[in-house]
């Protein structure tokens, strides 16, 4: 069954530290990779995504992800981290289709500390 | 102006009753979807329309009834609310461009709206 799994429930992490947060999936031929970031009682918001080309993606908010075929994983990842990062990140495969079906991970919560 | 809005954002009802949540998209895309986040943040598909005709319909309960009357807006119709209903239901827009036109695989999301039943 397609799948998408986020290992961490959540990430504490000292201001301007950097952080990773980690996102596999299950494999299949064609995948489009999402991050989407939930700040308390708001929506999600698109952070970046993979659709094809280069592997290394970069969104808004400094962060960047690598999409990663052997290991089938998309790793969240941003150099230096501020109170206002604060949130939940979902990460979320389609395999694309007709459907363009969207798969979400259980979310990863992003503290960071002063 | 708002990509993807619903109304209401807040919604606290009593069992039995039977409630609407509405979805209208300015994007010009041709496909919406409805999202159920449950109180442990896990969101999880529910329904899907392109172009006014259904196709995605995951496992839900028949309480639960999409309508979509043109493709900018799709709206939720639930009968006799459970407690288990109580989520936060987020409506998406996309193009699949089933229909010959352009296709983008990116999902925007709605603010959301959060119902209670109580």
């Amino acid at each position: 069954a397609q799948s998408v799994t986020q290992l961490d429930s959540q990430v504490p992490v000292f201001e301007e530290a950097p952080v990773e947060l980690r996102c596999n999936y299950s494999s299949s031929v064609s995948v489009y990779l999402f991050w989407y970031v939930q700040y308390p009682n708001q929506g999600l918001q698109l952070l970046l995504k993979y659709l094809s080309g280069s592997t290394l993606v970069k969104g808004i908010n400094g962060f960047e992800a690598e999409f990663n075929k052997s290991q089938t994983s998309f790793h969240l990842r941003k150099p230096s981290v501020h109170i206002s990062d604060t949130a939940e990140y979902f990460c979320a495969v389609s395999y694309g289709g007709a459907t363009n079906k969207l798969i979400f991970g259980t979310g990863t919560l992003l503290a960071v500390q002063p | 102006d708002t990509a993807v809005s619903q109304t209401p954002k807040y919604l606290v009802t009593q069992m039995g009753n039977d409630k609407s949540i509405k979805c209208e998209q300015n994007l010009g895309h041709d496909t919406m979807y409805w999202y159920k986040q449950d109180s442990k943040k896990f969101l999880k598909i529910m329904f899907s329309y392109n172009n006014k005709e259904l196709i995605i319909n995951e496992t839900v309960p028949n309480r639960f009834s999409p309508k979509s009357p043109d493709k900018a807006h799709l709206n939720l119709h639930i009968n006799s609310l459970e407690l288990g209903d109580s989520a936060v239901y987020f409506c998406a827009s996309s193009s699949v461009g089933l229909a010959g036109g352009p296709r983008t695989d990116t999902q925007y999301f709605g603010p959301g709206t959060r119902l209670t039943v109580l």
